[in-house]
């Protein structure tokens, strides 16, 4: 069965930085790899979606890269913003399954 | 704007009612999924459906029910409210993997609905 961790739980840092949000899963035999946000009392909005055979998607200030063989995702973040402060969750999705990982809170100060 | 509408922000039942939530998607998609979140355990899996009249068991359907009569509706029943099913129910549909797989493509989320059972 699919486990999803991500590391940290919680994150804290001051507007400017450059962060990195980590995500593992136990089986490789994923057909993809999502990002999404969610913020407080608030449904999940998708950020990026890395197809199995790609090494990274890029939106804005935002990478997300994968690496299938070592069973790892990690989410780049540059120049925090103070609006970037939210839950970030991952999941790996098989082929009839989507396994969530349990996110990162992150809080940007000002 | 594309978009999968959740019927009720916030609800209040007593333990024994039956409860309905009802999810709505714009974007002609065939999977839909109904998940619940709770503080410490993520999200998971409740039922997914990948056409109509379809359903498949998700993590855990034990107390719950769900339909699909219409490719845009997917409605979770709760048949007797119980305490434990307090939580926030997500409700979200993506298009189907290539080849037809019930795991996702890009998945849209409800707002979600914040169950309350007395």
């Amino acid at each position: 069965k699919q486990e999803v961790t991500q590391i940290p739980a919680a994150l804290s840092v001051p507007e400017g930085e450059n962060l990195v949000l980590n995500c593992s899963f136990t089986d490789s035999a994923i057909y993809n790899l999502q990002w999404f946000r969610q913020d407080p009392g608030k449904g999940l909005t998708s950020l990026l979606l890395i197809q199995s055979s790609q090494r990274e998607q890029t939106s804005g200030r935002l990478n997300a890269s994968l690496d299938k063989s070592s069973g790892r995702s990690t989410l780049y973040i540059a120049a925090s913003q103070p609006g970037d402060s939210a839950t970030y969750l991952c999941a790996a999705s098989g082929y009839s399954t989507l396994t969530f990982g349990k996110g990162t809170m992150l809080l940007v100060s000002p | 704007d594309v978009k999968v509408t959740q019927s009720s922000r916030y609800l209040v039942k007593r333990t024994g009612e039956k409860v309905f939530l009802e999810c709505v998607q714009d974007m002609d998609h065939e999977n839909m999924f109904w998940y619940r979140q709770d503080p410490g355990l993520g999200l998971r899996l409740i039922y997914f459906s990948y056409d109509v009249k379809m359903k498949e068991k998700g993590d855990i359907p034990e107390g719950y029910s769900v339909s699909r009569e219409k490719k845009e509706r997917f409605s979770l029943i709760l048949e007797s409210a119980s305490t434990n099913q307090t939580s926030m129910y997500l409700c979200a549909s993506s298009l189907p993997l290539l080849g037809g797989g019930a795991g996702a493509n890009v998945l849209t989320f409800g707002a979600g609905s914040r169950l309350t059972v007395l």
